[in-house]
């Protein structure tokens, strides 16, 4: 079926370590991969996107990863702050007539200890 | 506002009471988008607006729940004689454009609404 799901649900690290967050996906005919951080008591915040025809987006501190081969989908943290605690979602989208639509997984909780 | 903006922030309601959800989205924005999110799970498309047109409501779980947008900007998600399972947050995003134009970085959630049947 269509489902965008997480290896782990919990990933602990130290301050200062880099981090790495996996998501597979099902769907083949998803156009955007989107991850979102959401800190308790608030709504999900955009991290970074990438398109399907690219395997590779960094921004500032993160860096995505996109294999379409095996449908894996990773997020990579640089150098981890106690700030980056949250729960972190990968959503997909599909292009097409629902294009504004996303589908999320369950989720990663993030914990960064000092 | 700078941001998107739901009220109440938490709402307690005894089942079978009838609740509004109230959404100010980010000034302009055209589409508007509502999601459920029940606890430890991502959130889940519920419906979405384009100005005042509701063009998808397929998300909607049941007869129960009703959205509207009069006027193209503030946004009423309304859900009747409440039951136990309806609780969870309850999400409202916007976006300038509707996406992936441009990709999600518009695509903007509000804080949502906890809401909370007993």
């Amino acid at each position: 079926g269509e489902s965008v799901g997480l290896h782990l649900p919990t990933l602990s690290v130290q301050e200062g370590d880099n981090s790495i967050i996996n998501c597979a996906y099902s769907n083949s005919a998803s156009d955007y991969f989107i991850w979102y951080k959401q800190e308790s008591g608030k709504g999900p915040q955009f991290i970074i996107d990438i398109r399907s025809n690219m395997d590779k987006r960094q921004g500032q501190r993160v860096t995505v990863l996109l294999n379409k081969t095996v449908k894996h989908l990773s997020l990579q943290i640089a150098a981890t702050q106690p700030g980056d605690s949250a729960v972190y979602f990968c959503a997909e989208n599909k292009s097409g007539g629902s294009n504004y639509k996303l589908t999320f997984g369950k989720g990663t909780l993030l914990t960064v200890n000092p | 506002g700078a941001g998107v903006s739901q009220s109440p922030r938490y709402k307690v309601a005894k089942r079978g009471q009838d609740v509004a959800l109230r959404c100010d989205p980010i000034s302009g924005h055209v589409s508007l988008f509502w999601y459920q999110q029940a606890l430890g799970q991502g959130p889940e498309f519920l419906t979405y607006f384009q100005n005042e047109a509701q063009l998808d409501k397929s998300g909607l779980p049941s007869d129960r729940f009703f959205a509207e947008r009069p006027e193209g900007s503030v946004s009423t998600l309304k859900i009747q004689r409440t039951q136990q399972e309806d609780s969870a947050v309850y999400l409202c995003a916007s976006s300038l454009v509707l996406p992936p134009l441009g990709g999600f970085g518009g695509y903007t959630f509000g804080s949502g609404t906890r809401l909370t049947v007993v």
